[in-house]
């Protein structure tokens, strides 16, 4: 299995607090994604970083930030969380471009009340 | 741009074989396949790139028709242990990856 964990696992935050997820590798891949999965909509794109420092939005970036200031973390920010944002995120890493295989991390549930 | 799969769920016995469907308005280049089991995180299971080349895992295989824009999983002798989602994800020209909205496949005894 790929070294990708997350952190937290489960999280309850309340609406217009920011919440940073944390995505951790040790694969030292360069492509690294932030996916959300809701019932009925699959996994969806929410940013995406192709290195250090190099990131860009997917198809659901509004009300997100990421960084990465290091090859093996990257950081998922909701500046301001609403409920619709409840969700299960996933991160992902992959080693070739356009994409190529990805491998998923164990997700973080948040519940935003 | 989401690609359509088909069908939304399906059930078989073990043994049983299936056919799961998945199709972009958009020139592909590449097709992804993951199986995702309740409360885990999506496994990847192949890549199909245009031009032919193509990835196998165990019992399942897939095709890419780059024309129809369209590729299909094949599962065969299903076993208890394919139950899951299967996502397709597709890449198209100058567009982000993007994923499918899942087939769920329940295999019984």
């Amino acid at each position: 299995d790929a070294g990708i964990t997350q952190s937290p696992r489960h999280k309850v935050t309340e609406t217009g607090t920011p919440v940073t997820l944390r995505c951790h590798q040790t694969e030292n891949h360069r492509y690294m994604y932030w996916y959300r999965q809701d019932p009925g909509h699959g996994l969806r794109l929410i940013h995406y970083s192709y290195g250090v420092k190099d990131t860009d939005k997917g198809e659901v970036s509004d009300g997100y930030s990421v960084s990465r200031s290091k090859t093996e973390d990257f950081l998922l920010t909701l500046e301001s969380a609403t409920s619709s944002q409840t969700s299960v995120y996933f991160c992902a890493i992959g080693a070739t471009r356009d994409p190529g295989e990805q491998y998923f991390g164990p997700g973080t549930r948040l519940t935003v009340t | 741009q989401q690609p359509v799969q088909s069908p939304q769920a399906v059930i078989l016995r073990e043994g049983e074989d299936a056919v799961i469907n998945c199709s972009s308005s958009k020139a592909l280049y590449s097709v992804h396949w993951y199986r995702q089991k309740h409360g885990e995180a999506p496994v990847f299971l192949m890549i199909l790139l245009k031009g032919g080349e193509q990835k196998g895992h165990e019992k399942i295989s897939a095709s890419f028709n780059e024309k129809k824009q369209q590729s299909s999983l094949y599962l065969t002798a299903s076993q208890l242990s394919y139950s899951g989602t299967y996502f397709c994800g597709t890449a198209n020209y100058g567009q982000n990856f993007v994923f499918g909205p899942g087939t769920r496949l329940s295999v019984l005894p």
